[in-house]
């Protein structure tokens, strides 16, 4: 089965420019997680949605970033404009349901450099 | 948010066991245990989860004291490939916080 796919992998990109990270959740999965980590601050939730409803979001860092979830297959996360200290590894992982206790199961990452 | 507490570090040396001890004494009635370890360069990988009962899988086990304050993960067989960061995570409301977890270093 395909797990979490992410892209892409690595994006290098210039102060201000707009970044768009992707995700495409496991099929049949109803819960989509955006993280970041960096060395400093650790593994931090950014937002989370349940059927493609955006459910907390109080981890987006601020408005630069956002997200969208169209469809339960796809997802996007959104800086604009980007600066040099959102450079980090973003996550994106997905689970089935809203329940506490079912594993999330995470893509490999974007690495992400803001020059 | 629900926190707990791991050593920063451990180390084993390669087939002896592990045990790699959280503690959690703010948990909730409703709160799950998780673990999930992070390999060099990966994103996350759950490893187990219980509630009150003792559980095992094919990766690891996981223990659970009564009180429910305190787990430990017990890896039976340390391989290089288990060298990774291990966190201990309470899932109460679908919202993982990851603390700074434990780095196990397997000695050959």
């Amino acid at each position: 089965d395909a797990g979490v796919i992410q892209s892409p992998r690595h994006e290098v990109t210039e102060m201000g420019q707009e970044v768009t990270l992707r995700c495409k959740p496991i099929s049949g999965h109803n819960s989509l997680f955006w993280y970041r980590q960096t060395m400093m601050r650790g593994l931090e939730l950014l937002i989370y949605f349940n059927n493609n409803v955006p459910i907390d979001d109080s981890g987006m860092p601020e408005d630069r970033f956002s997200a969208k979830m169209p469809n339960a297959s796809f997802s996007t996360l959104k800086i604009q404009p980007s600066e040099p200290r959102d450079s980090a590894v973003y996550f994106c992982a997905s689970s089935k349901a809203g329940v506490s206790n079912q594993p999330q199961h995470f893509g490999d990452g974007t690495r992400l450099s803001i020059l | 948010d629900a926190k707990t507490t791991q050593p920063n570090s451990m180390e084993s040396n390669e087939e002896e066991p592990v045990h790699l001890p959280c503690n959690h004494s703010t948990i909730s009635g409703t709160d799950y245990i998780h673990w999930y370890r992070q390999l060099p360069s990966q994103g996350p990988e759950y490893v187990i989860h219980g509630l009150t009962s003792n559980v095992n899988n094919r990766m690891a086990s996981l223990a659970i004291a009564e009180d429910r304050k305190s787990s430990t993960l017990i890896l039976h067989r340390a391989t290089l490939r288990d060298a990774a960061v291990y966190y201990c995570i309470l899932n109460g409301a679908n919202n993982l916080f990851f603390g700074t977890g434990t780095r196990l270093t397997v000695i050959p």
